[in-house]
């Protein structure tokens, strides 16, 4: 089954400073590539993804890249602000027939300082 | 937006005692839904998908007889956590689907769960 590595566990930054978390995969067949963050005690909320035929994808001040030959993507967050400051799970998904299933890497920690 | 609704948000049972949860699509037909657990500090990992109409499908490691998972309609999921432990005691959390294959998930806002 499809594995996920996330780096790093843990990322304290400035207030205004860029912060990026990585992400490698197992699976080839995956195609799709959501990140979420999670406040405490909180569902994840969706907050940018990519598909495998896109090699990068712009929100505002997110931004995330893809690697297909290499199987890694990546989470560019820029301007960071206090409210920033949440656990961040990428994940990845293999969009073929119905229902498939979403495998979570193991987070990351951000803290953004002021 | 579509819309999972899960409940309880919050239960403590005593050890011995089962617990179901409920998880329901209110404005869109879920064939699939995921259920996760995750202990503090730590990922989501999937404990089984349910498909409409048909037995779940476990993760391995996961006990289908401890953790009963009933998917009779196109909007609601149960999960029964039965017997439960100490050990049990966990943040639950289903997902849900549509019918399309890139259909989006759709996250409910979690059970929980503490065992005393």
């Amino acid at each position: 089954g499809e594995n996920v590595e996330q780096h790093p566990s843990t990322l304290s930054v400035q207030e205004g400073d860029s912060a990026v978390i990585k992400c490698t995969y197992s699976d080839s067949a995956s195609n799709y590539f959501p990140w979420y963050k999670q406040e405490l005690g909180k569902r994840p909320q969706l907050i940018i993804d990519i598909r495998s035929n896109v090699g990068e994808k712009k929100d505002q001040r997110i931004a995330v890249t893809l690697n297909k030959t290499a199987k890694h993507f990546s989470l560019h967050i820029t301007e960071t602000q206090p409210e920033d400051s949440a656990v961040y799970f990428c994940a990845a998904r293999i969009l073929t027939g119905g229902g498939n299933k979403l495998t979570f890497g193991t987070g990351t920690q951000l803290k953004v300082e002021l | 937006g579509a819309v999972v609704s899960q409940h309880p948000s919050r239960v403590i049972c005593k050890s011995g005692t089962s617990v179901k949860i409920e998880c329901r699509s209110l404005d869109f037909q879920a064939t699939t839904m995921f259920w996760y657990r995750q202990f503090p500090k730590q990922s989501l990992m999937l404990m089984a998908t349910s498909n409409e109409g048909s037995k779940a499908t476990y993760e391995q490691g996961v006990e289908k007889d401890k953790f009963l998972i009933n998917h009779a309609s196109l909007t609601l999921s149960t999960l029964t956590v039965t017997s439960a432990h100490p050990e049990d005691s966990s943040f639950y959390i289903c997902s849900a689907s549509g019918q399309a294959y890139n259909s989006p998930l759709h996250f409910g806002n979690g059970t929980r769960l503490t065992v005393t």
